[in-house]
């Protein structure tokens, strides 16, 4: 079963707004990630977010982890048009056999930037 | 070389067709992965090589048949598929290192799979 769920599942702004999509899961992790995936294609590395973290930047990316919620927001800044892809969370669960190895991926937010 | 490279990019083949994936990564990675993901959903993990070892198989059907010749080297060999296993087959890579560090996995760009 999945572990992350993500909210909203589509999200569709204008360019030059702010996105957020946030991310749930249930059980204690070691790190949440995110991916994002344009159609058809691979998935590519955003940000990785360690449990004991709260914050991070990466130029127009901040990620927030609330491990007390059990919660992550991605907030993607001043969108622009090739922003359009699909975004996964994907948590590293310290309950699974080699943690580090496995990830279980949310069902993911669609957001669409539009010119 | 940050890539992960997969082969062929499109593929369809019949239900009593064998055919295989093949990805390949040069980073160094000692963690290599297979996931399948269907239309507008996550992908899902299939098989996790760690080290050149099958670690992690979630309960996949013997029709796919995981190989890892070398650390740099992953195939998934397909026999009498079914036309639902029709999907995007990415493969992935990571640093493999202990559970104490963190892996970024890297992702290929994925075969997709037709089986008529």
């Amino acid at each position: 079963s999945q572990q992350g769920e993500e909210d909203p599942q589509a999200l569709s702004i204008q360019e030059g707004e702010n996105a957020t999509m946030n991310c749930s899961y249930k059980t204690s992790i070691n790190n949440l990630q995110w991916y994002r995936q344009n159609s058809g294609r691979g998935l590519v590395h955003l940000i990785l977010i360690r449990s004991n973290e709260r914050e991070k930047h990466s130029g127009r990316l901040r990620v927030t982890l609330d491990t007390s919620k059990k919660s992550s927001s991605l907030l993607i800044t001043a969108s622009r048009a090739a922003d359009t892809a699909s975004y996964f969370c994907a948590t590293d669960p310290t309950w699974t056999q080699g943690g580090s190895e496995k990830l279980v991926f949310g069902k993911g937010t669609k957001l669409t930037v539009n010119p | 070389d940050t890539e992960v490279t997969q082969t062929p990019k499109h593929l369809v083949m019949g239900m009593t067709n064998k055919k295989s994936l093949k990805c390949e990564q040069h980073m160094g990675h000692r963690a290599m992965y297979w996931y399948k993901q269907k239309a507008k959903k996550p992908p899902e993990l299939m098989f996790v090589y760690s080290y050149e070892k099958l670690s992690i198989n979630e309960s996949v059907p013997s029709r796919f048949s995981p190989e890892c010749p070398n650390s740099s080297l992953l195939n998934l060999h397909l026999h009498a598929l079914q036309p639902e296993d029709s999907a995007l087959y990415l493969c992935a890579s990571s640093q493999g290192l202990a559970r104490s560090s963190y892996n970024e996995q890297f992702f290929g760009p994925g075969t997709r799979l037709t089986v008529l």
